[in-house]
């Protein structure tokens, strides 16, 4: 079965500064979709970004980017200039592209910003 | 364009009462339904996911139970709630036009 993991479970950053955020996922899967979650305070869950796991290209959107090794099944969130409305839960999250496209999360990392 | 509601916003119940969270999916066909389980400051937990009209598949066998009576509608009951049943309940849904999975305002259900 396919697990999504997060190690961290609370980060900071000082507003304008970067930050990662660390996912790894276990799969036997050769072609997937891996994304990034947002989910502030009102709950609301918000796509950051999506990677295809046959593309060997970062996905980058905007301050957002990834870094993807497949190899590793690693994907870890890289957020540039880091503002006060990016505090908020940040998920990983893995579906599969077989029967059923089963999207399963990570435990999530709170993100802090501080001024 | 795709709308997909969810409801009620928030529910109060007692223990051993019985729970019905309906979800419906607007302006989709034959779309992946999603159930997931959000206890509080925590991760999302997949409860049930479906493919079609009746069928479900379950990842956490448990006191719910989870239904598709219609291509656009998703269900997710209990007989007999238990006070670990309390949480956010968020439904979601995926089509073959979009790769990424949209989710619902959500459940805050607390059993008491």
């Amino acid at each position: 079965a396919q697990t999504v993991t997060q190690s961290q479970p609370e980060m900071s950053v000082q507003e304008a500064e970067t930050v990662t955020l660390s996912c790894t996922y276990d799969t036997s899967e050769s072609d997937y979709y891996l994304f990034w979650y947002k989910q502030p305070p009102s709950r609301q869950m918000i796509l950051v970004i999506r990677q295809e796991a046959y593309k060997q290209q970062n996905a980058t959107e905007n301050r957002f980017s990834v870094n993807f090794q497949k190899a590793a099944k690693s994907f870890s969130l890289k957020i540039s200039d880091s503002q006060l409305g990016d505090a908020a839960m940040y998920f990983c999250a893995y579906r599969s592209m077989e029967y059923g496209n089963k999207l399963v999360f990570g435990a999530g990392t709170i993100l802090r910003v501080k001024s | 364009s795709q709308t997909i509601h969810q409801w009620p916003a928030t529910l109060v119940q007692p223990v051993g009462s019985p729970l019905s969270l309906e979800c419906t999916v607007e302006g989709t066909s034959n779309p992946n339904l999603y159930w997931y389980r959000q206890a509080a400051g925590r991760g999302l937990q997949l409860l049930f996911y479906s493919v079609g009209i009746g069928q479900i598949s379950s990842e956490v066998p448990q006191n719910l139970s989870a239904s598709r009576p219609q291509d656009r509608q998703f269900i997710l009951s209990s007989k007999k709630l238990l006070l670990s049943d309390s949480g956010f309940y968020l439904c979601a849904w995926r089509d073959t036009l979009n790769t990424e999975a949209f989710f619902g305002q959500g459940t805050r259900l607390t059993v008491v």
